[in-house]
């Protein structure tokens, strides 16, 4: 079984605090996601990486920035946290089949409060 | 960005009761995911679907591949109150690593 984990369920930072997330899959995935939930807009993808030191930024990426400096572990930063950054992050990896099938799996999800 | 049309956006349904929901869009998908995220947790994946025209079960859950490319839909027959949580729809455009998501269906369940 795919397995991703998220380095922490629940985090609370104040303003102005750099926030690192970390993500870890174990299946050898060449693609990972960092998104954010927040209620009545659905997953928004924040950025991704196809590959170790590659990043492309998604639909939200003011404000984060990553880091994947091995192929099993992808991190999101908050430079700055601001309260608007409360929310529900997700990471997620996939294999990449260069547009052949391909299946995301998400972790479990970080529920930070910026206070 | 770009989202799916996914319907019903929330369903209360007696216990034994079947359940269907779907996801529309104007573009063409070649992968149509459907996930369950319960509270506080992240989504799971249920079924995924490759080929158009593709029927897939697992367990209680069927889903399908449209014919078109453009939909997808999936059943829940004989619901139970562990059914409750949300589901969502995601698709993956040829070329693309990116998923588009639907904004889920709540699923509730009386028992």
């Amino acid at each position: 079984d795919v397995k991703v984990t998220q380095s922490s369920r629940y985090l609370v930072k104040r303003t102005g605090e750099k926030v690192f997330l970390e993500c870890v899959q174990d299946m050898d995935h060449e693609n990972m996601f960092w998104y954010r939930q927040d209620p009545g807009l659905g997953l928004r993808l924040i950025y991704f990486s196809y590959d170790v030191k590659m990043k492309e930024k998604g639909d939200i990426p003011e404000g984060y920035s990553v880091s994947r400096e091995k192929k099993e572990r992808f991190s999101l930063i908050l430079e700055s946290a601001s309260t608007n950054q409360t929310s529900m992050y997700l990471c997620a990896s996939s294999l990449s089949l260069a547009g052949g099938p391909d299946t995301q799996y998400f972790g479990p999800g970080t529920r930070l409060t910026v206070l | 960005g770009q989202q799916l049309n996914q319907s019903p956006q929330s369903m209360f349904i007696q216990e034994g009761e079947d359940v269907s929901m779907n996801c529309t869009s104007s573009s063409i998908f070649n992968t149509w995911l459907w996930y369950k995220q319960d509270p506080g947790e992240g989504p799971v994946l249920l079924i995924a679907l490759y080929k158009a025209g593709e029927l897939t079960s697992n367990g209680r859950l069927t889903a399908q591949f449209g014919i078109t490319r453009k939909d997808s839909f999936l059943n829940i027959s004989a619901s139970i109150p562990s059914d409750v949580g949300i589901y969502f729809c995601a698709g993956l455009q040829g070329g693309s690593e990116k998923l588009v998501f639907g904004k889920g269906t709540k699923l509730t369940v009386n028992p």
